[in-house]
């Protein structure tokens, strides 16, 4: 069963509007939550992370918000710029559990010029 | 950039034989992860470790095993390779909690 889930599997945004990126996840154990970042033929590479005692975190033109209620947690990118055109995973773990990452499957981001 | 290898880039094997990936880590980091990458299922953990000789499965840990004698490797072994594990692995190291992890820049292991 899995516990984070990215129910888009792509989405494609024009240059310099806002990208939105949604996470869902089952496991009310995790408490922390990853944004990571891959490009082709490259390891993924970390963006933001957020704290579930936090409901935002901002880095730049990178913002994650976090609803711990709704289990939910998106990533917005303003104003977005072709060169964040790349795979976007979500991940989340727990204490306790060996600070193992659970990712999501993934979204294809594509800015348009 | 984090201090992260992984050893071969890129291998072609036959069905049935061993394989072995490697992950050397310079920054002396306590956890240590293998991934694979598929097409429809993003990133899947196989198998991680917590120290020195102290590993445990993931989710899809069948057909592998790992082993770490020293900190800084952390080997993945297919003892007999088969198709269904052609696939990108990735190696990923972290410090510890609330901390990100780093990630090679993975493998991609073709089993023919």
């Amino acid at each position: 069963d899995q516990q984070v889930k990215q129910n888009s599997p792509s989405l494609s945004v024009q240059e310099g509007r806002i990208s939105i990126l949604n996470c869902d996840y089952t496991n009310s154990m995790f408490d922390y939550f990853l944004w990571y970042k891959k490009y082709p033929a490259e390891g993924p590479t970390f963006l933001i992370s957020i704290s579930s005692i936090k409901d935002k975190n901002e880095d730049g033109r990178f913002t994650v918000f976090l609803n711990k209620s709704a289990k939910h947690l998106s990533l917005h990118i303003v104003p977005s710029q072709p060169g964040d055109s790349a795979v976007y995973f979500c991940a989340a773990s727990e204490t306790g559990a060996n600070s193992k990452l659970t990712f999501g499957k993934g979204i294809t981001l594509s800015v348009r010029p | 950039d984090a201090g992260i290898t992984q050893s071969p880039r890129h291998k072609v094997t036959e069905t049935g034989t061993p394989v072995t990936l490697r992950c050397h880590q310079t920054e002396n980091h306590r956890y240590m992860y293998w991934y694979r990458q598929d097409p429809g299922h993003g990133l899947r953990l196989i198998h991680y470790s917590y120290g020195v000789k102290d590993t445990d499965k993931g989710e899809v840990s069948d057909g592998y095993s790992v082993s770490r004698s020293k900190t800084e490797d952390f080997l993945l072994t297919l003892e007999s390779a088969t198709s269904s594990q052609t696939s990108v692995y990735f190696c990923a190291i972290m410090g510890g909690r609330g901390t990100e992890a780093f990630f090679g820049q993975g493998t991609r292991l073709t089993v023919v």
